[in-house]
């Protein structure tokens, strides 16, 4: 079944305690990118990534860090967690990265930070 | 700083009827729109694409986007309880045809039998 998975669904965890929010895909798809979601903020891109090596900064990039080593993963990196990270992510893939391409969401992480 | 600008509901219809969802964006040079609907607690589901200036239906659904109005809507016709959820507006402006969005927050509607 194509699908984005991520992992963990739920995590609480505390200020500064390092973490990674992985996130897969097995479609084969070259474009993939993080979003983070507030009640009254909408959707807001934190980082994507065009191809393996390959990441560039989104709306909301602070805090962050992503990478690229292969093609189906891309890990998000929170080094220093703090309270106002506190949020739903997503993260998404389509094939190429152009506008024309669906773009699938894997299922959501909601992360808490104390 | 690329806006998009949507009522936040909720948006409240009888089953049946047509609910009509719209959306603004302050970008000019935006190429493509989308709409998308998230189910509480859910993931976000592509349901409507459009890029000219005109009316796109699908089944149930009909996107319309006006340019020089920088106006973008989505009509459900024959709302059906199932279609509750937040529908989230995504315009575009990547360079060169690349995919980099921005969401509008997302109106809530509710279909009430």
């Amino acid at each position: 079944e194509a699908q984005v998975t991520q992992n963990p669904r739920y995590l609480i965890t505390v200020t500064g305690k390092k973490l990674t929010v992985t996130c897969s895909q097995n479609m084969n798809h070259e474009y993939m990118s993080w979003y983070r979601q507030d009640p009254g903020l909408g959707l807001r891109q934190i980082y994507y990534s065009m191809n393996v090596e390959v990441t560039d900064k989104g709306d909301v990039p602070e805090g962050y860090k992503v990478s690229r080593k292969e093609k189906r993963n891309f890990p998000l990196i929170l080094e220093s967690p703090s309270p106002n990270q506190t949020s739903l992510y997503f993260c998404a893939s389509s094939l190429l990265g152009r506008h024309t391409d669906t773009q699938y969401f894997g299922p959501g992480t909601r992360l808490t930070v104390l | 700083q690329k806006e998009v600008e949507q009522n936040s509901g909720p948006l409240s219809v009888p089953e049946g009827a047509i609910a009509s969802l719209n959306c603004t964006y302050s970008d000019r040079g935006s190429q493509s729109f989308f709409w998308y609907r998230q189910y509480s607690g859910k993931s976000p589901e592509l349901i409507m694409s459009i890029y000219s200036n005109g009316d796109k239906e699908d089944g149930r659904f009909t996107a319309q986007l006006n340019k020089a109005s920088q106006y973008v809507s989505l009509l459900i016709r024959d709302s059906q309880p199932s279609d509750s959820a937040t529908y989230l507006c995504a315009v575009n402006s990547g360079p060169g045809g690349s995919y980099i969005p921005t969401f509008g927050r997302g109106t809530s509607l509710i279909v009430h039998p």
